[in-house]
């Protein structure tokens, strides 16, 4: 299995900050990583597919970057939103694996 | 639009097997482009993808959990199903069924169900 380590497990941030969250793949993943915005008691939501393509209608504040073992989410000016959990997906290769997640909180 | 709905108990006794079924609208399951998988998420916890399945059958199942899982498709009602046998308070968690796309990753999901094992 493709292990994901996602990092960090936990953030707090104020509005306005910039942010990055990493996803590190145990083997070469090439582009095959996908990252997620979930909340409270809802399906998660696609943010970026492909490492680096913006879902249609996420806001431009979003933006995934890297290929291979490491990859970056960045939320360029937080929100109050974007207080969520995050995580990644990689669907290179079956049993497909998702980072631990990473939980954004307000400082 | 497409929509996953998923339906089943909400509360398994342990050592039983949980059922749970998916029915997919707005789109036809028998597609050859996609796969439509099942995920879960304990509580407090992360996602663990478990399983997925092609509409012709072709299954793929998390290691750890292979010898105790069955994912099946009917593609006459447009839904799929998972079964997981031997079931522990581990297992409690949020079931989520959705469609795998293979080049873009999961890019639909259903609302997920809490189902709680439990005697």
């Amino acid at each position: 299995d493709i292990q994901m380590t996602q990092s960090p497990s936990s953030l707090s941030a104020s509005v306005g900050d910039r942010v990055t969250i990493t996803c590190r793949a145990s083997q070469d993943i090439r582009n095959d990583l996908a990252w997620y915005q979930q909340k409270p008691g809802k399906a998660p939501k696609r943010l970026i597919y492909a490492a680096s393509s913006l879902q249609s209608g996420v806001p431009s504040r979003f933006s995934g970057s890297g290929s291979g073992t490491e990859f970056t989410l960045t939320i360029s000016s937080l929100q109050p939103e974007d207080f969520a959990t995050y995580s990644c997906l990689q669907h290179n290769s079956y049993p497909w694996t998702f980072g631990q997640g990473t939980k954004v909180d307000i400082k | 639009q497409l929509l996953l709905q998923e339906s089943g108990p909400g509360l398994v006794k342990p050592s039983e097997t949980l059922s749970l079924s998916c029915t997919v609208s707005g789109v036809s399951i028998s597609t050859t482009s996609y796969r439509w998988g099942w995920i879960r998420q304990p509580p407090g916890k992360g996602l663990e993808w478990i399983g997925s399945i092609h509409y012709k059958g072709r299954t793929n199942y998390k290691p750890s959990l292979k010898s105790r899982v069955t994912i099946s498709v009917e593609t006459s009602k447009n839904q799929f199903s998972l079964r997981l046998s031997s079931v522990t308070a581990a297992d409690t968690a949020v079931y989520s069924c959705a469609r795998e796309s293979y080049s873009y990753g999961i890019d639909y999901w259903g609302q997920g169900t809490l189902v709680i094992v439990s005697s």
